[in-house]
């Protein structure tokens, strides 16, 4: 059974940079066609895509926020870190991660979500 | 980019009530699309892969249809557990894009 979990900060203040931690289980991101991603979801709106990790460590990111964010994963801990700099109060959103099988597509397993709040 | 346009964006309907959501690419994805379900306060679950792949354990009331750039998510009989906002998600390319969702309401 695959399980995931975002951990972080509940609050950040403006400018400062976001890290969160997805923590998982039931797979491993050494096996090939494995990869996690982060999604997040501003209250009351849409789900956005922002980056994907995969096993062979490619790394893809969201054009729109490249340039503030970076994705890198542990694979002795089952641990992917999401960092997010610049933080603005319109990033404030529920965070997800998600597992994803590359030839499947789709994500099929998602943590609970973890909101961040931006303000000072 | 490729853009995904989900409607509609709400609907009204009553149970066992057959229910259609569509989503638009804005360009051609083959059959690289999935459907979730999204309740409040909870992470989308999924429902549907490779645009008509009911995902194991969905209800068969569910189903996907459509290739390259018009897909459909079918309810077939509305049950009260199913009222909820449903996402299309492409993974054709990048950046991956999800539709604006469409919210299934209690008529």
């Amino acid at each position: 059974q695959i399980t995931l979990k975002e951990s972080g900060p509940t609050l950040v203040k403006p400018t400062q940079t976001l890290t969160l931690t997805c923590t998982f289980s039931g797979f491993s991101l050494s096996t090939s066609g494995v990869g996690v991603g982060w999604i997040r979801q501003p209250p009351g709106k849409a789900l956005e895509w922002l980056a994907l990790i995969y096993w062979d460590d490619d790394k893809r990111y969201s054009p729109s926020l490249k340039s503030r964010l970076t994705i890198t994963k542990d694979t002795s801990k089952n641990q992917v870190v999401l960092t997010m700099t610049n933080m603005d109060p319109v990033d404030t959103a529920t965070y997800y991660c998600a597992h994803r099988l590359i030839w499947i597509g789709y994500f099929d397993s998602w943590g609970q979500g973890t909101l961040v709040t931006v303000s000072s | 980019d490729i853009q995904m346009t989900q409607s509609p964006s709400s609907l009204s309907a009553s149970v066992g009530d057959r229910v259609t959501i569509t989503c638009r690419a804005s360009q051609g994805i083959r059959n690289d699309l999935g459907w979730y379900q999204q309740k409040p306060g909870k992470a989308p679950k999924r429902l549907i892969y490779a645009a008509s792949s009911l995902q194991s354990g969905v209800p068969s009331r569910f189903s996907g249809s459509g290739s390259g750039t018009e897909f459909t998510l079918t309810i077939s009989s509305l049950q009260p557990e199913d009222f909820a906002t449903y996402y299309c998600l492409q993974h054709n390319g990048y950046p991956l894009t999800f539709g604006g969702g469409t919210k299934v309401e209690i008529k």
